[in-house]
């Protein structure tokens, strides 16, 4: 596609459900990241991935956390046992190379609403 | 710790002025610098970067950003302020210690810009 597609857009869940949030990143495109953005703050890191290796899952929160890009392409974030503090927009970015010069394209995000 | 600080949560301005919106950093090595702007309903879109040489970079839309290793900052600015410039502008920056494969960004800050 034209961009990083993240669906769904919005996700209401209630504490202690499991959620799966999809990043389908533009093509071809090697790196692919996963960021947390709470309300008024910027994006947090989360984890990151060279083409199907996550090489860095140092954001993640916690263990309830789990993310997963199988086939390089399409990776899915998944939340167990959500808790009101995971509400918040998760974004998902790519780029087409492993450095730093190619700066990261960014979805919409998932706006994720824990009750 | 590596960290950005946007000092400015708003920044008013009236169309037609200059504009800056200001940034500050705290790496050890050198930095890579992203400025990213962020409209309602949309995803981060990449303004501009600093990865070596110039000291002043061109970005999107007229705006530039100076990168000042002795005041380590990275302010952004641009000449002549537009209404549709109104967004919520976030700072960012990658280092070698991370193998500059994730974003640190700012808390950002929010410009608006009056007619």
């Amino acid at each position: 596609g034209a961009g990083v597609s993240q669906s769904p857009r919005y996700k209401v869940a209630k504490r202690g459900q499991d959620v799966a949030l999809r990043c389908d990143p533009i093509s071809g495109h090697v790196s692919l990241f996963w960021y947390q953005q709470a309300l008024g703050q910027g994006p947090e890191f989360l984890t990151y991935f060279q083409n199907e290796a996550q090489l860095d899952k140092s954001g993640l929160p916690s263990d309830r956390f789990f993310a997963e890009r199988p086939e390089g392409s399409v990776s899915t974030l998944k939340i167990q046992r959500t808790q009101q503090e995971d509400s918040a927009v998760y974004l998902c970015a790519s780029s087409s190379t492993t450095g730093a010069y190619t700066e990261a394209f960014f979805g919409q995000g998932t706006r994720l609403t824990v009750v | 710790a590596q960290s950005v600080a946007q000092p400015e949560d708003q920044v008013n301005v009236a169309e037609g002025n200059p504009l800056t919106v200001k940034c500050t950093y705290s790496v050890s090595g050198n930095p890579y610098l992203f400025w990213y702007v962020q409209y309602p309903n949309r995803g981060l879109q990449f303004l501009l970067k600093y990865i070596t040489g110039d000291n002043l970079v061109k970005g999107s839309y007229g705006f530039e950003a100076e990168f000042n290793k002795s005041q380590t900052s990275f302010h952004l600015k641009k000449p002549s302020a537009l209404v549709s410039d109104s967004a919520l502008y976030f700072c960012a920056v990658t280092f070698e210690d991370t193998g500059f494969q994730k974003l640190v960004f700012g808390t950002g800050t929010r410009l608006l810009v009056s007619p």
